[in-house]
């Protein structure tokens, strides 16, 4: 089965300071894919990007930068010079190749305020 | 271009009752997931259509329903309300070609008293 945790439920910073958020996973498959979601107080999960298990290059785009590293079954995600707007609800998530479907599992998010 | 809507927004509805959730999703998508999101918890997949057939559930009682019209629009159905059911459920789409990206919708709010 699997299993997606960010141990961190609530992250507090002020405003251009960096955060970084942790998001580890498990799973048999030896093809699946991750993904970050942003959902704001609105409701909508916002999707922010999706990385394939053998892909383990950093990504950049903009202020987001994310670490997959399949040693340690992590997927973090990193907002350098935090903004107001960033405050918001952050979902890792994992999917597993599958012909009959691809279901994601989501972490418990974590809540990310940003304080000017 | 629409992205994924969904309908009602909110609803409140008794225990034992009956609800019936709309999903259209989003220009030239095929394939309609539903999840369900309690308060302070992350979504959790309920099923996926395409085709207009149950390709996919999760670890939903039977009392979670589906159906897919030609139209690739979707109903999520939920008998016998229970007071656990109240949550956000959310609608995504996707191409099946493409499933991996996946677009949700803004939800439905439904509280069961």
């Amino acid at each position: 089965a699997q299993k997606v945790t960010q141990a961190q439920t609530e992250i507090s910073v002020v405003e251009k300071e960096d955060v970084t958020l942790d998001c580890v996973y498990e799973t048999r498959d030896t093809t699946y894919y991750l993904f970050w979601y942003k959902q704001p107080p609105s409701g909508e999960l916002v999707f922010l990007i999706r990385r394939n298990s053998f892909d383990e290059q950093n990504e950049i785009s903009g202020r987001y930068s994310w670490n997959f590293q399949k040693s340690t079954s992590s997927f973090n995600f990193t907002i350098t010079a935090s903004q107001v707007v960033d405050s918001a609800v952050y979902f890792c998530a994992l999917s597993e190749f599958n012909n009959a479907g691809n279901m994601l599992t989501f972490g418990g998010g974590t809540r990310l305020m940003v304080k000017p | 271009d629409a992205g994924v809507t969904q309908s009602p927004t909110h609803l409140i509805k008794t225990r034992g009752q009956q609800v019936t959730l709309r999903c259209s999703p989003k220009s030239g998508h095929d394939t309609v997931s539903w999840y369900q999101q309690a308060l302070g918890q992350g979504p959790q997949f309920i099923f996926q259509y395409y085709e207009e057939e149950e390709r996919q559930r999760g670890n939903f009682p039977d009392r979670f329903s589906g159906h897919q019209f030609p139209n690739y629009s979707s109903e999520l159905n939920v008998n016998a309300l229970l007071l656990g059911d109240s949550a956000l459920y959310l609608c995504a789409s996707s191409l099946k070609q493409a499933i991996y990206e996946q677009y949700f919708g803004p939800g439905t709010r439904l509280t069961v008293t």
